[in-house]
């Protein structure tokens, strides 16, 4: 098993140019999610999703945009980059989000995506 | 949104000494996870705490629940320099886990 991939690992766009993030499972996870990381800040919810079709946003949500059309995978897209949104983006899915002691909302992370932006 | 305060931002310990991190929240919370992240990686999770007053051992280290489920804590016994990197806790309300602005333990040999 793959666990969590993601796809870029790095790149470099400029000002106002768009990019699709993708993030992969092969968990049969229904939650995914999306972060991003900026130094001494912590990772920052953007956008998540508790299944196949269903998206709602986090923390952060203004200027990304979000699709689940498979179960599998979860993409993140950045229709007009600004430099703001120069940061590292983790992927995350874990098997339910639902609280009650249970181990499966155990989070898996993908290895991130760097993201310069000029 | 969930308010996490983590505290020290940093930590610098001799190898053996021992290290603590602590965690808290302006609200009750339902659970909390913690999470290690080494230098260049992603995070990965450690342990999930849900019983008020919960206490969790892995080896050399100790996790914490408060009584009240406002505030939780990391402690590692002896320090290895493979204990570096950042330490996070994340709480989690409605669906969604709030990471807290983590630790950050360097280890010195």
């Amino acid at each position: 098993n793959a666990g969590v991939t993601q796809t870029p690992k790095f790149r470099v766009l400029k000002t106002g140019q768009s990019m699709t993030l993708l993030c992969a499972q092969d968990m049969n996870h229904e939650y995914m999610y999306w972060y991003r990381q900026d130094p001494g800040m912590g990772l920052r919810l953007i956008h998540y999703s508790v299944g196949e079709g269903t998206t709602a946003k986090g923390e952060v949500p203004d200027g990304y945009n979000v699709s689940r059309l498979k179960k599998q995978n979860f993409l993140l897209g950045l229709e007009s980059a600004a430099p703001s949104q120069t940061s590292v983006y983790f992927c995350a899915s874990s098997h339910s989000g639902l609280a009650g002691g249970s181990s499966y909302n155990e989070q898996f992370f993908g290895p991130g995506t760097r993201l310069t932006v000029l | 949104g969930q308010q996490v305060m983590q505290i020290p931002q940093y930590q610098h310990v001799q190898e053996g000494e021992d290290f603590t991190t602590y965690c808290n929240s302006s609200t009750t919370l339902s659970n909390i996870q913690w999470y290690k992240q080494r230098p260049g990686g992603h995070p990965v999770f450690l342990i999930q705490l849900v019983k008020s007053g919960e206490v969790k051992k892995q080896k050399r280290l100790t996790f914490q629940f408060g009584e009240a489920k406002k505030n939780s804590s990391l402690h590692i016994t002896a320090t290895q320099t493979t204990d570096v990197g950042t330490y996070f806790c994340a709480p989690y309300n409605f669906n969604k886990f709030y990471f807290g602005s983590g630790t950050k333990l360097n280890v010195k040999p």
